[in-house]
């Protein structure tokens, strides 16, 4: 079964300095692998997403994340961080043949302190 | 580019009562959508799979009687909490695939706040 993990529940990090939030996944076939991030009770805000091509996926708000097939990672990065980036992020990934079902990693809380 | 519009936003019930949650495709049609549940501080669990014209795939666990599923238009789906009681206390968010797009491109709704009394 499609599973993600995350394995950061929290990441506090000071402001400026560079940031990686890690997300493996385990899955038999290919799969579009996700980056969404939620701020307080709102929905989720999608951040980049792996489809195929190149490795290194550049999104929005300067994150970007790199697919490596052979460790099963999506690990996101970021090389300087501000305060308004304090939000839960959440891994995802969709199968090719599972009709749109996005499976979620756990979250990571990411806490950018001044 | 596409909105998934969720209504409403946060909601008090006592407990007991039924809480009905829309949520609406903006600008497409969406033949699917899926329906989510987040505990504070937890992830998203599908709870289930709603399909337009016919009946909603439930996830394992997920209480069909308990969680009704209407997808009754291509533009509309709504998620009723039946006799809601303080442990369906949740977040609850929608999404909703654009049929005319590949299927990675999901777009959710702003979420649902539920708290019961």
């Amino acid at each position: 079964a499609q599973s993600v993990t995350q394995l950061d529940s929290q990441v506090p990090v000071f402001e400026e300095a560079p940031v990686e939030l890690r997300c493996n996944y385990s899955s038999s076939v290919s799969v579009y692998l996700f980056w969404y991030v939620q701020y307080p009770n709102q929905g989720l805000q999608l951040l980049l997403k792996y489809l195929s091509g190149s490795t290194l996926v550049k999104g929005i708000n300067g994150f970007e994340a790199e697919f490596n097939k052979s460790q099963t990672s999506f690990h996101l990065r970021k090389p300087s961080v501000h305060i308004s980036d304090t939000a839960e992020y959440f891994c995802a990934a969709l199968s090719y043949n599972q009709g749109g079902k996005l499976i979620f990693g756990q979250g990571t809380e990411l806490s950018v302190k001044p | 580019g596409a909105v998934v519009s969720q209504h409403p936003s946060r909601v008090i019930c006592k407990s007991g009562t039924s809480v009905k949650i829309e949520c609406r495709s903006l600008d497409f049609q969406a033949t699917t959508m899926f329906w989510y549940r987040q505990f504070p501080k937890q992830s998203l669990m599908l709870m289930a799979t709603s399909n337009e014209g016919s009946k909603a795939t439930y996830e394992q666990g997920v209480e069909k009687d308990k969680f009704l599923i209407n997808h009754a238009s291509l533009t509309l789906s709504t998620l009723t909490v039946t006799s809601a009681h303080p442990e369906d206390s949740s977040f609850y968010i929608c999404s909703a695939r654009d049929p005319l797009t590949t299927n990675e491109k999901l777009f959710f709704g702003s979420g649902t706040q539920l708290s019961v009394l």
